[in-house]
């Protein structure tokens, strides 16, 4: 079955780049629709970061839209979150998801970032 | 972006039942059936309990129920089980805009 897994660096610092890829094994990327990411910063509630149609159509958070890009790289069947402009309140776990209206029914393990210097 | 609205916490003992609510708006909740339902133990990414407001994925015990009235959707837990401790968050379409928001959580503790 499909699985999803995060990665990137751990450790951000304050003004930088967040850089996260979601590697998509067990199917192709084109056989389903959207694909999401999603954090939850410490003791906190989940929030949809934004999604990215196979097509490479994307939908953001318009509280995070003019920071946030996703972009898909179909030939490794891959996708992949950009932040910009961190700060401490971006540090959280970062899951990466499929699905679309129906729900996300795949989710990555996650993968914990934190912005400090 | 609105966030929807959970209680905080609801409990039961073993073999009861329990219900979360999850209030909305007209512009998701309340407009689309598209809300679904996740359960979120410690440390663990969540898991789909719930889609389309009342259909549950293959896989998923059928005590877990939900349902939709207007801008109200709820999870319910018939013959609740240890197990069955953890977070669960509401999750709803609302629009091309604001693709999805999520519910602000609720705790289910096992008495």
């Amino acid at each position: 079955q499909v699985q999803l897994q995060e990665s990137g660096p751990g450790l951000v610092e304050p003004s930088g780049t967040l850089s996260l890829t979601c590697a998509v094994s067990g199917g192709s990327m084109r056989s389903f629709n959207w694909w999401s990411w999603v954090r939850q910063s410490p003791g906190k509630g989940l929030e949809w970061i934004g999604e990215i149609y196979h097509s490479g159509s994307t939908n953001y958070n318009p509280s995070l839209k003019s920071r946030v890009t996703i972009s898909v790289d179909k030939s490794k069947n891959q996708f992949s979150l950009k932040l910009s402009s961190v700060t401490a309140a971006d540090t959280a776990v970062y899951f990466c998801a499929r699905g679309g209206p129906d729900g996300m029914d795949v989710w990555g393990q996650g993968t914990t970032v934190t912005v400090s210097s | 972006q609105s966030v929807l609205t959970q209680p905080r916490s609801v409990s039961g003992s073993p073999g009861q039942s329990v219900t979360i609510s999850c209030i909305g708006i007209t512009s998701d909740v309340g407009g689309y059936d598209y809300v679904s339902w996740y359960q979120q133990h410690p440390g663990k990414a969540p898991k789909i309990m719930i889609y389309d407001a009342n259909k549950r994925p293959s896989g998923v015990p059928d005590r877990f129920s939900g349902s939709k009235s207007g801008n109200t959707a709820s999870l319910t837990i018939s013959g609740l089980q240890a197990e069955d401790e953890a977070d669960y968050y509401c999750c709803s379409y609302a629009g091309s805009y604001t693709p999805y928001v999520f519910g602000t959580g609720t705790k289910v503790t096992v008495l």
